[in-house]
């Protein structure tokens, strides 16, 4: 059971919009530490698509989008594409244990 | 370029013990805060601890299912990162990945490694 809950899958179509869901609680995310998404692409390592929540690293496209609000944050993909068929899973920092990061149990992408 | 390359997965039996090293490259490693993540075969990705800069002690901090059997430490003359796995058990199957702390991202993992299988058998 993880701290962070995510949908276990989503799906879309190709040029669809998307929208992976994120819930934490006062400990994590409601405490205003920094959320983070991850995408791990079949059998290979994951790699980092957006970070503080609504920050995309260089070489990420613009179709990937991050928001916080509360105790929840979300990851939008527009204009769906095959290649985002994927692993997403968020991260945050929580405070109820000793300094700990956690994850999201993970959701999987499929694009239909 | 940054590189990190896992290695020293195997097989091993429960309660044995194991040496897993990350070589680092394309980064001034002495700077960078560095972690493990690891991820059981078909399941999520779970956080395993995180080491600090030598100039901020090397202070690590560790997940609660392996806080007592895990140990992360680093040699910056050889920019390798180590994770010392004893009292191992079944549920530490996993891929086991090495990653970037970084600290200009928010403390997001930046760069992760390949990755290296650690199997624990009964």
């Amino acid at each position: 059971q993880s701290v962070l809950t995510q949908p276990p899958s989503v799906s879309g179509a190709p040029g669809q919009r998307v929208t992976i869901s994120c819930t934490g609680n006062s400990s994590n995310i409601g405490a205003g530490y920094d959320v983070h998404w991850y995408q791990q692409l079949p059998g290979t390592a994951p790699k980092l698509l957006i970070y503080g929540s609504s920050n995309r690293p260089s070489g990420v496209p613009d179709r990937f989008s991050g928001s916080k609000s509360g105790t929840s944050a979300s990851l939008a993909i527009t204009g769906l594409q095959a290649e985002d068929e994927a692993d997403y899973y968020c991260q945050s920092y929580d405070s109820s244990l000793s300094e700990t990061w956690v994850f999201g149990g993970g959701t999987k992408l499929t694009v239909l | 370029e940054v590189q990190l390359v896992e290695s020293g997965g195997d097989l091993v039996k429960s309660g044995g013990a194991l040496r897993l090293s990350c070589a680092a490259s394309g980064f001034t490693f002495s700077k960078a805060w560095m972690s493990w993540v690891r991820q059981a075969p078909g399941k999520g990705l779970e956080w395993v601890g995180r080491i600090k800069t030598k100039s901020e002690g090397g202070t690590t901090d560790y997940a609660a299912p392996v806080k007592g059997r895990f140990t992360i430490s680093r040699d910056e003359s050889k920019n390798t990162l180590y994770l010392q796995m004893n009292s191992l058990k079944t549920e530490d199957t996993a891929v086991y990945y090495c990653t970037t702390v970084e600290q200009w991202l928010l403390r997001a993992l930046g760069y992760w490694g390949q990755g290296t299988l650690v199997t624990v058998s009964s």
